[in-house]
């Protein structure tokens, strides 16, 4: 069956140090990739998406993602991080063109001033 | 353009009550979705529709959940009788027609049940 995992529950950075939050997805194909941010009592919002071609994904506020194929992963990184990014991200997989996703258990972000 | 409404924002209720949620997607978005987000998991899918008749519904608790998108447009879920477990937030979601895009989420409905 497919399965997400992001191994940290939680991470704590400094104010203006770099970020990585990892991702490893189980599925047989490559499938689309997306990560999104959760602030508290929000909904979703996408960071960023892919579905194919260059591996190297940028997103918004700043984010970017790497698809690795041969480690079946999908890391999120900020080479900067921002207070205002405090947050829960949440890595997804949909096995191809179906867009059901299945959700990691979630990283939550704490940013130190 | 508007995003995915969902109402209530936050319901209490007694176990085995019976419960009702509301989601509006965005415009002109045939597939829409329930997840059930446990406090500290990823959220899981319950039932994906498309238009008004049901795509996939493997993982919704029958015996309890139903959920019906009548005329293809707004979506509502009801649970009854509710238990303790299925204290959760709600999210709502739709996708629209064209390749490569992503879902958009509502803010979810919080609901506690005591």
């Amino acid at each position: 069956a497919q399965s997400v995992t992001q191994p940290d529950i939680h991470i704590t950075v400094s104010e203006g140090a770099s970020l990585e939050l990892r991702c490893n997805y189980s599925y047989g194909a490559t499938p689309y990739l997306f990560w999104y941010v959760q602030s508290p009592g929000q909904g979703l919002q996408l960071l960023l998406k892919y579905f194919s071609g260059d591996t190297l994904v940028q997103g918004i506020k700043g984010f970017e993602a790497e698809f690795k194929r041969s480690q079946s992963s999908f890391n999120l990184r900020k080479p900067s991080v921002h207070w205002s990014d405090a947050a829960e991200y949440f890595c997804a997989v949909a096995p191809g063109g179906t867009y059901k996703y299945i959700f990691g258990t979630g990283t939550r972000l704490k940013v130190l001033a | 353009e508007a995003g995915v409404a969902q109402s209530p924002r936050y319901k209490i209720i007694e176990k085995r009550q019976s419960v009702a949620f509301w989601c509006n997607p965005i415009s002109g978005h045939a597939t829409l979705y329930w997840y059930q987000q446990i406090l500290g998991q990823g959220p899981k899918l319950l039932i994906q529709f498309q238009n008004n008749g049901v795509v996939d519904d493997s993982q919704l608790p029958k015996d309890r959940f139903s959920a019906e998108r009548l005329k293809g447009v707004d979506s509502t879920l009801k649970i009854q009788p509710a238990k303790l477990e299925d204290s959760a937030v709600y999210l709502c979601a739709s996708l629209g027609r064209f390749m490569n895009t992503e879902a958009f989420f509502g803010q979810g409905t919080r609901l506690t049940v005591v």
